[in-house]
């Protein structure tokens, strides 16, 4: 069965660059969360969209944003790069009324 | 007060035992409820979700709700050590229709 695909696997950026973290939900599902998660941290709710619209939103830093396009894929766009936005970033998708949730494998970003 | 608290463990328990792990929610009014497991550096796997009150069985997992306690648990019997894993509980809260809040989340070690 298909899964929610995230690209890149790794990433590595210089401090003050630019990310872009991208996610392809399950098939018909319409709703993805974006997690962030630092080592030994638990997963921090990023922000979420729904039928291309944003319906929740987390501990977002400023300098990120991101957004759900008409095919349901999403992407995280990460700015001014700090050393602690290095982390495990997933994405995950669910269908309608927030049935269970499937994360991807995860993009880890490191900020050199 | 965390939206949802989990004891970080580590939960040391020998093989073919029973592990129980516990999570507490603030959000009285939380609909859905879900376990996942996650293996250091990988993303989150689910396992159980769990809707209404009382006990749902899968395999050799349970999950139990209550909630007037605001409580859900899990417990895995025959524990093996390929069960070692950190567990997250995750809670989708009233306020946010489209996040799903996590625990921090218990070590769970299994031991020949």
């Amino acid at each position: 069965a298909a899964g929610v695909i995230q690209s890149p696997r790794h990433l590595i950026k210089e401090k003050r660059e630019t990310a872009t973290l991208k996610c392809y939900p399950i098939p018909r599902h319409d709703t993805v969360y974006w997690y962030q998660q630092g080592p030994g941290q638990d997963p921090q709710f990023l922000i979420s969209f729904y039928e291309k619209m944003q319906s929740d939103k987390g501990s977002i830093p400023d300098r990120f944003s991101a957004q759900q396009f008409s095919d349901y894929h999403s992407e995280l766009n990460m700015s001014s790069l700090e050393l602690g936005d290095s982390a495990l970033y997933f994405c995950a998708s669910s269908g309608e009324h927030v049935t269970e949730a499937f994360f991807g494998q995860g993009t880890r970003l490191t900020v050199v | 007060q965390k939206e949802v608290e989990q004891n970080s463990g580590p939960l040391s328990v020998p093989e073919g035992a029973i592990a129980s792990l516990n999570c507490t929610y603030s959000d009285r009014g939380s609909q859905s409820f879900f376990w996942y497991r996650q293996y250091s550096g990988k993303s989150p796997e689910l396992i159980m979700s769990i809707y209404s009150n009382g006990d749902k069985e899968d395999g050799r997992f349970t999950a139990q709700l209550n909630k007037a306690s605001q409580y859900v648990s899990l417990l895995i019997r025959d524990s093996q050590p390929s069960d070692s894993a950190t567990y997250l509980c995750a809670v989708n809260t009233l306020g946010g229709y489209n996040k799903l809040i996590f625990g921090a989340g218990t070590r769970l070690a299994v031991h020949p």
